[in-house]
């Protein structure tokens, strides 16, 4: 079945750094990914949405100079948070939408534990 | 505003017990609609996918029924055991590319 591999699973950083997420379809391409973010006991909450060859949407309240989304492929997507602070650290999940078929399913990642100190 | 609402927010039952999981979403002009598990720290897993123009969808020990009109799913787990323990989430979507709308799930536990 479709899979879609989320690296790092779990990263620590000093305050003030930048890391890099990534986001890869490894069996379908996807002309669309998702990040979401989920803090301990709560839901996903949608980021942006990334599409290959263009700017990401971000939705509203999320810093775009931040949270720097690049969909340079069809399989890769990539979620950079820029100069983290403590208050960044949560679960990032990436979503990959497989358009085959009827069901447009959306396939996610693992996640990834980030964590700032 | 679109919204999922899932009840109870949590659920803890005995062992071999069937039972019901709730999702209702404010506008029902739905593509489709997902349930999801979740288990602590980990990404998601995807259990069923109901078109709107279906009424269910079964897999193994999970039937997951669909009324579009009324705006509500339930998920129904039959001889729950306590590897079923686990964050249930669910999901709509208004169009083919359109991201998904989550609930903020239930935290069933399955006591042995």
């Amino acid at each position: 079945g479709a899979v879609v591999s989320q690296h790092p699973s779990r990263v620590i950083c000093k305050s003030g750094t930048s890391v890099k997420i990534e986001c890869r379809s490894l069996d379908f391409q996807a002309t669309t990914m998702f990040w979401y973010r989920q803090f301990p006991k709560q839901s996903l909450m949608l980021m942006a949405t990334s599409n290959e060859g263009s700017k990401a949407t971000y939705e509203q309240g999320v810093e775009k100079d931040k949270f720097l989304i690049n969909h340079a492929s069809l399989t890769l997507s990539t979620l950079t948070v820029t100069s983290a602070h403590p208050e960044d650290s949560s679960f990032y999940i990436c979503s990959a939408r497989d358009a085959r078929g009827a069901g447009n399913t959306i396939y996610f990642g693992e996640g990834s534990w980030l964590t700032v100190v | 505003k679109q919204e999922v609402t899932q009840i109870p927010a949590a659920l803890s039952v005995p062992e071999g017990e069937n039972l019901v999981l709730n999702c209702s979403f404010t506008d029902s002009a739905i593509y489709n609609l997902q349930w999801f598990r979740q288990d602590p720290g980990k990404g998601l897993t995807s259990l069923l996918l109901i078109q709107s123009s279906q009424r269910e969808q079964t897999s193994g020990r999970l039937n997951a029924s669909l009324d579009k009109s009324s705006g509500r799913s339930t998920l129904y787990i039959a001889a729950s055991q306590p590897g079923d323990s686990a964050t249930y989430l669910c999901a709509v979507t208004y169009s083919g590319n359109t991201p998904l709308v989550f609930g903020k799930g239930t935290r069933l536990s399955v006591i042995a």
